[in-house]
């Protein structure tokens, strides 16, 4: 099955610095991929969608430039949190999508995000 | 507007109980995918099924089993004999036929006792 693989698991950061999180797809191409933000006992809140080559695509609401989104290649998106502050700690989980299969998108792990 | 309504937020059940788990959503699309996913407490999205909209055939999957009805824009899903390590989060979504974004419920949270 597809693999989608998120990278750290679990990061803790002080206020004020900025830190990255990378969602690969490991075994195959994804032309896009999806950002979503998930706070303690609630749903998935999509953030953004990451287009391989181009400028990503942010909800309302969703401050871009706080969350910065690169999707240099179609195996790779990263997620830069910047000048991150408490209420930014959550769970950050990203989804891509198997440009040649039209049924889903597959989920990384996620990322757990404190920021101290 | 699309939207994902589970109107469950927490169900506890002793464990070899059956459980639904209901979960309703809108859509002006004619054209879409519903999900089932598991949340433990780890966080990762365990996937359970994904259902096109031109087919409401029920499916059964060991213990699980799900029905999705058009008429009444639901797709409730059934845990029978449920056991301990049912317990998580479930989260039913809708998917974008276009975007393939997932717009999620709220989640339900299974409690199972032992």
């Amino acid at each position: 099955g597809a693999v989608v693989s998120q990278h750290p698991s679990r990061v803790i950061c002080k206020s004020g610095t900025s830190v990255k999180i990378e969602c690969r797809s490991l075994d195959f191409q994804a032309t896009t991929m999806f950002w979503y933000r998930q706070f303690p006992k609630k749903s998935l809140m999509l953030m953004a969608t990451s287009n391989e080559g181009s400028k990503a695509t942010y909800e309302q609401g969703v401050e871009k430039d706080k969350f910065l989104i690169n999707h240099a290649s179609l195996t790779l998106s990263t997620l830069t949190v910047t000048s991150a502050h408490p209420e930014d700690s959550s769970f950050y989980i990203c989804s891509a999508r198997d440009q040649w299969k039209n049924t889903e998108a597959f989920f990384g792990q996620g990322t757990r995000l404190t920021v101290v | 507007a699309q939207k994902v309504t589970q109107a469950q937020t927490e169900i506890s059940v002793v464990e070899k109980e059956d459980v639904t788990l209901d979960c309703v959503y809108e859509t002006r699309d004619t054209t879409y995918y519903l999900f089932w996913y598991k949340q433990p407490p780890s966080g990762e999205l365990v996937f359970l099924i994904r259902r096109n909209s031109f087919d409401e055939q029920n499916e059964i999957s060991g213990r699980y089993s799900w029905n999705f009805q058009k008429s009444t824009s639901s797709f409730n899903f059934t845990i029978t004999a449920s056991q301990v390590v049912d317990s998580a989060v479930y989260f039913c979504a809708l998917s974008e036929p276009r975007t393939y974004k997932y717009i999620f419920g709220t989640g339900t949270r299974l409690k199972v006792l032992a």
